[in-house]
C-alpha cells in the first residue's frame, strides 16, 4: 500500500510556462511535506516544505499548495527554467511515528527551451 | 562543510559477499538515515537513527543491519549480498526528528552479481 503517491511520472513545459507537479497520500498522520528535487548522479536535495497547519508556502518561484481535505498537495514553479529539469519527489512525514518520511515514486520534470 | 559524504560511490559484490557503506555528517545531525532507490521508485527507508546508540528498523531493513557509536558516522552493512539488494544507496541526515529537511548524501550504487 502506497502511502505517497505522484501519480505522473513525467511532465514536459516549455520555458518560462508554469510547472505543476502533484502528489496525494493517503495516511491522515502525516503532518509535515517535504519536495525534493534530484539530478542524475546526485542525492535529492531539499526544495521546499509545508506544515500541515497552512496551506500554502512560497519561496522565490517555487510554491506547494496542501489540501488537507483531499490529502493532496502541489508543487508549483513558476516561471519553469531549462536548470529547472530533474527528478521531484514529494515527501510526508509522520511525527507520531519517530519522524519518519515516506517518498514518492518522482516525477521527471523536463523543460524545453 | 562536507556535509554527508558517501563511500564508496560505486561497488560490484559478488552473491554472498558482505560489506560496510560508510555514511559520515559534519553538520553535528542527530538524526540519520538510510535509504535504497531503485528504477522507477522512490526512496525506501533502510534503517534510521535519531541519536548515537539508538538505532531503529525502516520499511525495507531485511539483510542489513546498522550501528550509530557516534553522532558523526551511520555505516551501513551488507551480511550477505543478494541481486535483489541491487540498487542505490543513500544516507541523509538532519538536524533534528520531524519538521525538518534531510541532507542526503550523493549515493553508493550497488551492483551485486
Amino acid at each position: 500500500d502506497q502511502q505517497v503517491k505522484q501519480n505522473s511520472p513525467s511532465l514536459s513545459v516549455q520555458e518560462g510556462r508554469i510547472s505543476i507537479l502533484n502528489c496525494d497520500y493517503t495516511n491522515s498522520m502525516f503532518d509535515y511535506f517535504l519536495w525534493y528535487k534530484k539530478y542524475p548522479a546526485e542525492g535529492p536535495t531539499f526544495l521546499i516544505s509545508i506544515s500541515s497547519i497552512k496551506d500554502k508556502n512560497e519561496d522565490g518561484r517555487f510554491t506547494v499548495f496542501l489540501n488537507k481535505s483531499a490529502k493532496h498537495l502541489s508543487l508549483h514553479i513558476v516561471p519553469s527554467q531549462p536548470g529547472d529539469s530533474a527528478v521531484y519527489f514529494c515527501a510526508a512525514t509522520d511525527n507520531t511515528n519517530a519522524g519518519k518520511s515516506t517518498f514518492g515514486d518522482g516525477t521527471t520534470l523536463t523543460v524545453k527551451p | 562543510n562536507a556535509g554527508v559524504t558517501q563511500t564508496p560511490k560505486f561497488q560490484v559484490l559478488k552473491t554472498g559477499q558482505s560489506m560496510t557503506l560508510q555514511c559520515a555528517q559534519d553538520m553535528n545531525h542527530e538524526y540519520m538515515s538510510w535509504y535504497r532507490q531503485d528504477p522507477g521508485m522512490g526512496l525506501r527507508l533502510i534503517h534510521y537513527s535519531v541519536g548515537a546508540g539508538i538505532t531503529d528498523q525502516g520499511e525495507v531493513p531485511n539483510g542489513y543491519n546498522v550501528s550509530r557509536s557516534t553522532t558523526e558516522d551511520f555505516p551501513l552493512r551488507l551480511l550477505s549480498a543478494a541481486p535483489s539488494q541491487t540498487s542505490v544507496y543513500f544516507c541523509a541526515s538532519s538536524y533534528e526528528v520531524g519538521n525538518t529537511e534531510a541532507f542526503f548524501g550523493q549515493g553508493t550504487r550497488l551492483t551485486v552479481v
